[in-house]
């Protein structure tokens, strides 16, 4: 079956540090990759996407996430975190061969203290 | 703000009874889908909707139902609720099948 895994469930790190958030999928066609932020009490907000062309996107608030195809991996990482990325952290996948849905990994919560 | 609006924020009710929960897409989507999002579960796909019709079906109990209006709304209709019902549920909606989906507000839906 197809699954998104994300293997840290929760992250803690101080200001100014550097993140890496892990996203792996196991589906052996082409996909559409998405990363999503839910901050306290809110809904779903995207952060970057990636659907083909550069494996490395540039998304919202100084996020970027690479695709790479041989890992079937799409990591999430910002060089220098901020008190207000304190949130929870989807990946998603979406089969081009069945886009009528978004596989969610189970998420990341990122804590970031000052 | 996504644009999409789902309504109501929260509602509470009891074992047995029946809801309906209401999500307005963006101006100009086609597609509608509903997601349900647990501590056990996680987000979870439950149905998707592209120009008033059904296009596919996920982890969706047959007590739940859903529908798109020609004004392309959606609702999700929630029978004899369960304790195990209470979730966030959300809404998506993207211009077509392809597409980015994004998400509304949501709806907490708790059950007594």
């Amino acid at each position: 079956a197809q699954s998104v895994s994300q293997h840290n469930h929760h992250v803690i790190l101080s200001e100014a540090a550097s993140l890496e958030l892990g996203c792996n999928y196991s589906y052996g066609g082409t996909v559409n990759l998405f990363w999503y932020v839910q901050y306290p009490g809110q809904h779903l907000q995207l952060l970057l996407k990636y659907f083909s062309g550069d494996p490395l996107v540039k998304g919202i608030k100084g996020f970027e996430a690479e695709f790479i195809k041989s890992k079937f991996s799409f990591n999430l990482r910002k060089p220098s975190v901020q008190w207000s990325d304190t949130a929870e952290y989807f990946c998603a996948v979406n089969p081009i061969s069945n886009t009528d849905k978004l596989i969610f990994g189970t998420g990341t919560r990122l804590q970031v203290f000052p | 703000d996504s644009g999409v609006t789902q309504t109501p924020k929260h509602l509470i009710t009891a074992t047995g009874q029946r809801v309906t929960l209401r999500c307005s897409p963006r101006s100009g989507d086609l597609s509608v889908y509903w997601y349900q999002q647990s501590l056990d579960q996680g987000l979870q796909f439950l149905i998707h909707y592209y120009n008033g019709e059904e296009r596919a079906k996920g982890n969706i109990l047959e007590r739940f139902s859903a529908q798109q209006f020609p004004d392309l709304h959606s609702e999700l209709n929630l029978s004899s609720l369960e304790l195990g019902d209470s979730a966030l549920y959300f809404c998506a909606s993207s211009i077509d099948l392809t597409d980015t989906q994004y998400f509304g507000p949501g709806t907490r839906l708790t059950v007594l």
